[in-house]
């Protein structure tokens, strides 16, 4: 079965303000986490990823957190945009699973004007 | 840089009818993924192909999926015959290499399948 799940299902958000997306994950050898964005009618569009060994990475107003202690990743989102409106999944690759994508249900990211 | 292709965007089919999905990876890239999406879930992978070899397939419905990837560039998915249940958008990923944990995989913009 999956072992990435997401908290919320829908997150909506005012726009200008900070976005929080959580995730968890079961596995302790998940090695490897990614952040994708999918918006209406696309493929999902990578964002972000994260190695276990590292606990931040920060790119163009995007941070992923990953707190090992508690298999909780997090994906940050800076001054919140109508761009930003999407599907936000995380995944996870391991050595067990052949290093495939093991993907969430995904949140739904909503920006209120 | 082209990103991956796919066509058609869309298909509409009657149940126990074929339909083929067409993929073209990102030049380069030597491993190609299909995968289904179904509403509202994450992807799930149906076949990787290395080169014009099979890596993964162990969750293709064999009985009625078949995808071939003969020179290792295109590929194609076939379903044949189609059932209601297939309805859901079948993406093509590609990546770099064959293998490895931190290998990114790129998406196309799907095909979404209506089976009637």
């Amino acid at each position: 079965g999956e072992s990435v799940g997401l908290h919320l299902p829908t997150l909506s958000v005012q726009e200008g303000d900070n976005s929080i997306i959580n995730c968890a994950y079961s596995n302790s050898a998940s090695d490897y986490f990614i952040w994708y964005k999918q918006e209406s009618g696309k493929g999902p569009q990578f964002i972000i990823d994260i190695r276990s060994n590292m606990d931040k990475r920060q790119g163009q107003r995007v941070t992923v957190l990953l707190n090992k202690t508690v298999k909780h990743l997090s994906l940050q989102i800076a001054a919140t945009q109508p761009g930003d409106s999407a599907v936000y999944f995380c995944a996870e690759k391991r050595m067990d699973s052949n290093y495939q994508l093991i993907w969430g249900a995904g949140t739904k990211l909503i920006i209120k004007p | 840089e082209a990103g991956v292709a796919q066509s058609p965007r869309y298909k509409i089919i009657e149940k126990r009818q074929s339909v083929a999905f067409w993929c073209n990876p990102i030049s380069g890239h030597a491993t190609l993924y299909w995968y289904q999406q179904i509403l509202g879930q994450g992807p799930k992978l149906l076949i990787q192909f290395q080169n014009n070899g099979v890596v993964d397939d162990s969750q293709l419905p064999k009985d009625r999926f078949s995808a071939e990837r003969l020179k290792g560039v295109d590929s194609t998915l076939k379903i044949q015959p189609a059932k209601l249940e297939d309805s859901a958008v079948y993406l093509c990923a590609s990546s770099l290499v064959a293998s490895g944990n931190t290998d990114t995989q790129y998406f196309g913009p799907g095909t979404r399948l209506t089976v009637l």
